[in-house]
C-alpha cells in the first residue's frame, strides 16, 4: 500500500510562473518530510525538508508548506526556470525510522 | 570522493545468473543504504547499514538479496537467482549519520534481466 502519493504524473508550466507539486500521504506516524529532484541517469538530489513541528519552510525559490490535519504537503517553486525541469519525489518518514517512503514522483516541464 | 559512486552503471543478466552491484559511498559517512525504483515507481528501501552492520535489512524483498559493507565503506548488493521482476534501477545512498534524512545518492545501477 502506498503511504505517499504523487496523484500528478507530470505538470508543465511557463518560466517565471509558480510550480506547485502535491504529496499525500497515510501515515499519521510520518513527521518528516522531503522532497528529492531528480535529472534523467543521475540519482535523486535532495532539495528541502520539513519537520511536522512547521508548516512552513522556505529555501530561496522553493518553499514547502505542510497540512498535517488533512495529511497533505506541497512545494512551491517561484519563480520556475527552466533548469528546475525534472522529476520531484516527495518523501516521508517517522523518528526512529531508518528509511524513506517515497512518492512515484512528479515530472515537471518548465517551458521558455 | 566526492560523490556515491555505484558501478556498474548498466547490467544486463540471464536470468537465474548471481549479480553484484557495487556501492563506494562518501568517504566518512557512516550510514548507507540501498533502494530499488522500479519503472514508473519511486525508491523503495532495501536495507541500512551503520558502520559494517546491517542496521535494518526489512526491505529486502526475499531472500535471493544480501548486501555486505565489511570495512564500513564499499558495499555490494548480492543477487541470486536472479529474476525478470528484480529488472530495476538500484540506488545506493550515504549520510553522515543515520537519521539524516539529507541523503547523498548514487546515479544507480540499471539492472536488466533477460
Amino acid at each position: 500500500d502506498q503511504q505517499v502519493k504523487q496523484n500528478s504524473p507530470s505538470l508543465s508550466v511557463q518560466e517565471g510562473r509558480i510550480s506547485i507539486l502535491n504529496c499525500d500521504y497515510t501515515n499519521s506516524m510520518f513527521d518528516y518530510f522531503l522532497w528529492y529532484k531528480k535529472y534523467p541517469a543521475e540519482g535523486p538530489t535532495f532539495l528541502i525538508s520539513i519537520s511536522s513541528i512547521k508548516d512552513k519552510n522556505e529555501d530561496g525559490r522553493f518553499t514547502v508548506f505542510l497540512n498535517k490535519s488533512a495529511k497533505h504537503l506541497s512545494l512551491h517553486i517561484v519563480p520556475s526556470q527552466p533548469g528546475d525541469s525534472a522529476v520531484y519525489f516527495c518523501a516521508a518518514s517517522q523518528t526512529g525510522a531508518n528509511n524513506l517512503f517515497f512518492g512515484t514522483g512528479t515530472r515537471l516541464t518548465v517551458i521558455p | 570522493g566526492a560523490g556515491v559512486s555505484q558501478t556498474p552503471s548498466n547490467k544486463v543478466t540471464e536470468k537465474g545468473k548471481y549479480v553484484e552491484l557495487r556501492c563506494d559511498p562518501i568517504s566518512g559517512h557512516t550510514a548507507l543504504y540501498w533502494y530499488r525504483q522500479s519503472l514508473g515507481q519511486g525508491p523503495e528501501f532495501l536495507i541500512y547499514f551503520q558502520g559494517t552492520g546491517a542496521a535494518d535489512d526489512s526491505g529486502l524483498p526475499n531472500d535471493r538479496f544480501f548486501a555486505v559493507r565489511p570495512e564500513g565503506s564499499v558495499s555490494t548488493l548480492k543477487i541470486q537467482r536472479t529474476e525478470r521482476g528484480d529488472s530495476a534501477v538500484y540506488l545506493c545512498a550515504s549520510s553522515v549519520t543515520g537519521g539524516d534524512y539529507g541523503y547523498t545518492f548514487g546515479s544507480g545501477t540499471r539492472l536488466t534481466v533477460v
